[in-house]
């Protein structure tokens, strides 16, 4: 089985810009959850989708949306980027039902400048 | 509340030696528990979990990890520690509703 890819790896913008990034799940796998990865915060959740639906959300400001589409793929939209946003961002799948375990994508490296 | 507490941030070892980092958490529900490692500029891939029964866990690359209710501790162990074990990991606890909440994370060390 493939992994959870996410697409761009690397990715450069400028301050007030907006970015979009793309996840796709391990098949079979309904639930996709975002995190913003950085130095001085850690791991901060962002948000989690199943079904299409947003069932979690994290404690970010409303510039950091995301969807999910009908074949689990999931895409998260920054707005109006920020010098702090600059951060690697992983996504993770899981089945969806029940107390899963996360597997987890290679990350996208945002650098905003 | 679901809460997870890594005690120290970096931990240093020499090659061989015993590997030892510590994770306690807090759960309102029965935990499921879970340590994934991350190499640099990757993700994270799941080294063990807990789910029910059993309270050592065995994982991939030598470690484990035992669950004690008790003193809501979940540390993770390796009896002799590689170069390539160098690394972060985390330890992270499951809610019922699938939310998972991370510690902060142990950068581990090791020493020719």
């Amino acid at each position: 089985k493939a992994g959870v890819t996410q697409t761009p790896r690397y990715l450069i913008k400028t301050r007030g810009q907006q970015v979009t990034l793309s996840c796709s799940p391990i098949s079979g796998h309904r639930s996709v959850s975002w995190y913003q990865q950085t130095p001085g915060q850690g791991l901060q959740f962002l948000f989690e989708y199943f079904s299409e639906t947003q069932r979690n959300k994290g404690n970010f400001p409303g510039r950091f949306s995301g969807r999910q589409f009908s074949n689990s793929r999931s895409e998260m939209n920054v707005s109006t980027l920020e010098l702090g946003d600059s951060a690697l961002y992983l996504c993770a799948s899981s089945l969806g039902l029940g107390r899963n375990e996360q597997f987890f994508g290679p990350g996208t490296r945002l650098t905003v400048l | 509340a679901q809460s997870v507490t890594q005690l120290g941030s970096h931990v240093s070892v020499s090659e061989g030696a015993l590997v030892l980092l510590r994770c306690n958490y807090s759960s309102s529900v029965p935990p499921y528990l879970f340590w994934y490692v991350q190499y640099p500029n990757q993700g994270l891939q799941l080294l063990l979990k807990y789910t029910t029964g059993a309270t050592l866990v065995k994982g991939i690359n030598g470690f484990e990890a035992e669950f004690k209710k008790s003193e809501t501790s979940f540390h993770l162990t390796k009896p002799s520690a590689h170069m390539s074990d160098a690394a972060e990991y985390f330890c992270a606890v499951n809610d019922n509703f699938n939310k998972f909440y991370f510690g902060s994370g142990t950068k581990l060390n090791v020493k020719p």
